[in-house]
């Protein structure tokens, strides 16, 4: 059974970074892609992009790119998000979530497994 | 972007009642990447559906999905006290989701 467990809560000031970590087990790590996603209060669900672990290669939400980065590390299972700028309107709760299907599968998604959620602030 | 509309934005119903939960979408989706999760407060979605009607590992037969092209529905047969949560319809193509039908209790 895949797990995914995510970093604590962050409060950080507006123009800050800030950095999330998505530790998984239970399955092959580098076989499926990761997928960051967040859920700000009172909106729907918003996908930030996802970084295939086994070669790193990331696609961003157009939206984001320039702000996000995302990285896996295989020798830890783990992958991370950094967003940067932040603003106000990104105070929202984070989630990692696992692929349903690897990614050397013909089809793809949706997101399966997911991880607990990580509340990021963003206040002067 | 393909939008995603449900419908209706709360649904009151009772245990052991049958409900339908709408998803249209600005353009039209591959049923093959068309999914439903369901949230409770203060948890993740869980995924309940994928390819509009296959249901994922564990979820019980009394969820069904449905549905092509721009119109696609979750059906709930029967009501249990645990199905009373939010519903998003998720196509993922694009990776939208809709804005979230509340099943509460009526």
């Amino acid at each position: 059974q895949a797990q995914l467990v995510q970093s604590g809560a962050e409060v950080k000031k507006p123009g800050a970074s800030v950095r999330l970590s998505c530790k998984t087990s239970g399955y092959n790590f580098a076989d499926f892609y990761i997928h960051w996603l967040r859920q700000a209060p009172g909106h729907r669900l918003q996908w930030m992009g996802w970084i295939n672990p086994n070669s790193g290669a990331t696609n961003y939400e157009q939206r984001f790119q320039g702000r996000v980065t995302m990285t896996g590390d295989t020798s830890s299972n783990t992958a991370y998000m950094e967003l940067r700028r932040l603003r106000s309107d990104d105070t929202a709760v984070y989630f990692c979530a696992r692929d349903r299907v690897p990614h050397y599968d013909v089809l793809t998604g949706p997101p399966d497994y997911w991880g607990q959620g990580t509340l990021v602030t963003v206040s002067s | 972007e393909i939008v995603l509309t449900q419908s209706p934005a709360t649904l009151s119903s009772s245990p052991g009642e049958g409900v339908t939960l709408s998803c249209r979408t600005s353009h039209v989706v591959s049923s093959l990447y068309l999914a439903w999760y369901q949230q409770k407060p203060g948890q993740a979605p869980r995924l309940l559906i994928y390819g509009a009607s296959n249901r994922a590992s564990g979820v019980p037969d009394r969820f069904s999905g449905s549905g092509s092209g721009t119109d696609f529905t979750l059906t709930i047969s029967r009501l249990e006290p645990e199905d009373f949560a939010v519903y998003y319809c998720h196509q993922y193509s694009g990776y939208t989701f809709g804005q979230g039908t509340k099943v509460e209790t009526k």
